[in-house]
């Protein structure tokens, strides 16, 4: 069964970048034929999707997001990263790691997910 | 980008039926899935493409998808199902389109 693990720093400074790892135990990315997707959640909110990666780099991104972000892999290590640029108090928020089934119907589930982590933005 | 509208609670009888909705514009011509997120927890899909459970999802749990609604049904609903649900959709300009989740409450 695949385990999802995200890591990084807890607390980020405004305007700084924002940078997490996921570490995929029990598959390997490498042919796998998933996608590996960033989502966060506000405090008290809902489910914000960020963007998602293919293991041969192929990204896609929320557009309300794309300016600020990138989604990496490396499959040498069985991880995926992401950075998000010049954040703000509005990116705080649990960041989770998922992985992402897509369906011949164009349409795509996320089915094993992180445990979360809490990313603050603040001085 | 395309909106999907849920209530923001639900309230059900311990044993009763839950219903929870999803509505979007022609949703039934979408797959929907439902994931269920207690407190402190990542989120579990429980329906994927409308009508279909996981493995390890009771048989409680289903799903339907038509015209502006899709519906996931909670049957003989217990304690252990109060949660926060959130649909989901796959759409070609946003990509992935999140409902903004009903909390489930059982009485």
């Amino acid at each position: 069964q695949v385990q999802l693990q995200e890591s990084g720093p807890g607390l980020v400074k405004p305007s700084q970048t924002l940078s997490l790892t996921c570490t995929v135990s029990g598959g390997s990315i490498k042919n796998g034929g998933y996608y590996w997707s960033w989502i966060r959640q506000h405090p008290g909110k809902g489910l914000e999707w960020i963007g998602y990666i293919f293991d041969s780099g192929s990204a896609f991104y929320n557009p309300s997001l794309k300016s600020r972000v990138s989604v990496s892999v490396d499959t040498s290590k069985n991880q995926f990263s992401l950075n998000l640029s010049s954040v703000a108090a509005a990116d705080t928020a649990v960041y989770y790691c998922a992985r992402v089934v897509l369906h011949r119907t164009s349409s795509v589930t996320f089915d094993s997910w992180g445990q979360g982590t809490l990313v603050t933005v603040s001085s | 980008s395309y909106e999907l509208t849920q209530p923001l609670s639900v309230s059900v009888a311990l044993g009763q039926t839950a219903r929870i909705t999803c509505g979007g514009n022609n949703i039934g011509g979408r797959n929907v899935h439902w994931y269920q997120q207690k407190p402190g927890q990542a989120p579990v899909v429980v329906i994927y493409r409308d009508t279909n459970r996981p493995s390890g999802i009771p048989e409680r749990f289903s799903g339907s998808n038509s015209g502006n609604t899709a519906t996931l049904t909670i049957s003989r609903a217990q304690g252990g199902d109060e949660a926060d649900y959130y649909c989901q959709v796959w759409d070609s300009s946003t990509y992935v389109e999140f409902g903004g989740g009903t909390k489930l409450t059982v009485l």
